[in-house]
């Protein structure tokens, strides 16, 4: 069990690129979560999937963000666009199904839009 | 809806005192409840979590925290402190709708 996996840990970018993040969720484990967490507040749920099927978004969820899993393993976020508001740090989680689930974390992918 | 309030955003002690930290939940359901910690440049560890058997739960690294329905809380607990448990600490609940919802979270200072 390696953990959950997270690529790149820090990104720098300029106001309207668009930046891609990577997930890995350790493996077997079928439902996929990704967080933003701004400075001084918990995580925020954005969205999650199980399998390959994304199944909720959350309103913070733009039209500028999108998400995949394509094959049911690793997901990715990417956000269009991008604007320093969007400067947080991005957390995904994975989870195995279960009468309580208890979600895993991966070390983030802090973004800073300059 | 589901929240978490944490007072005391920061909360300094004392090497080898007791650790009391504060979690109050809003819940129309029997919540499940967790109690993560974030070290600085590390992902989020789970310390405990609550699942409707035992409502004094047993974590890692010595703390525990006790499930009160009356008082609708999930306070988390620590005989002595140790600088290690220098950290941010969140208190979460979910529904079991697959979304978990994060407490603002404790700034922990362990004085030596």
């Amino acid at each position: 069990d390696t953990g959950v996996s997270q690529n790149p840990r820090h990104k720098i970018t300029k106001r309207g690129q668009n930046v891609t993040f990577r997930c890995d969720p350790i493996s077997e484990h079928n439902r996929l979560y990704w967080y933003r967490q701004t400075l001084g507040q918990g995580p925020e749920f954005l969205t999650y999937f199980q399998n390959e099927a994304q199944l909720e978004k959350s309103r913070l969820l733009s039209d500028r963000f999108s998400a995949e899993r394509p094959k049911g393993s690793f997901s990715t976020l990417e956000i269009q666009r991008t604007e320093q508001g969007d400067s947080a740090m991005y957390l995904c989680a994975s989870s195995a199904p279960g009468l309580v689930e208890t979600q895993y974390f991966g070390p983030g992918t802090r973004l800073l839009v300059l | 809806a589901q929240s978490v309030t944490q007072l005391d955003s920061h909360v300094s002690v004392s090497e080898g005192t007791p650790v009391l930290l504060r979690c109050n939940y809003s819940s129309s359901y029997s919540p499940s409840l967790f109690w993560y910690v974030q070290h600085p440049n590390k992902g989020l560890q789970l310390l405990l979590k609550y699942t409707s058997a035992a409502t004094l739960v047993k974590g890692i690294n010595g703390f525990e925290a006790e499930f009160k329905k009356s008082e609708t809380s999930f306070h988390l607990t620590k005989p002595s402190a140790h600088m290690s448990d220098a950290a941010e600490y969140f208190c979460v609940v979910s529904h079991g709708n697959n979304r978990l919802a994060f407490g603002k979270g404790n700034q922990v200072v362990v004085i030596p």
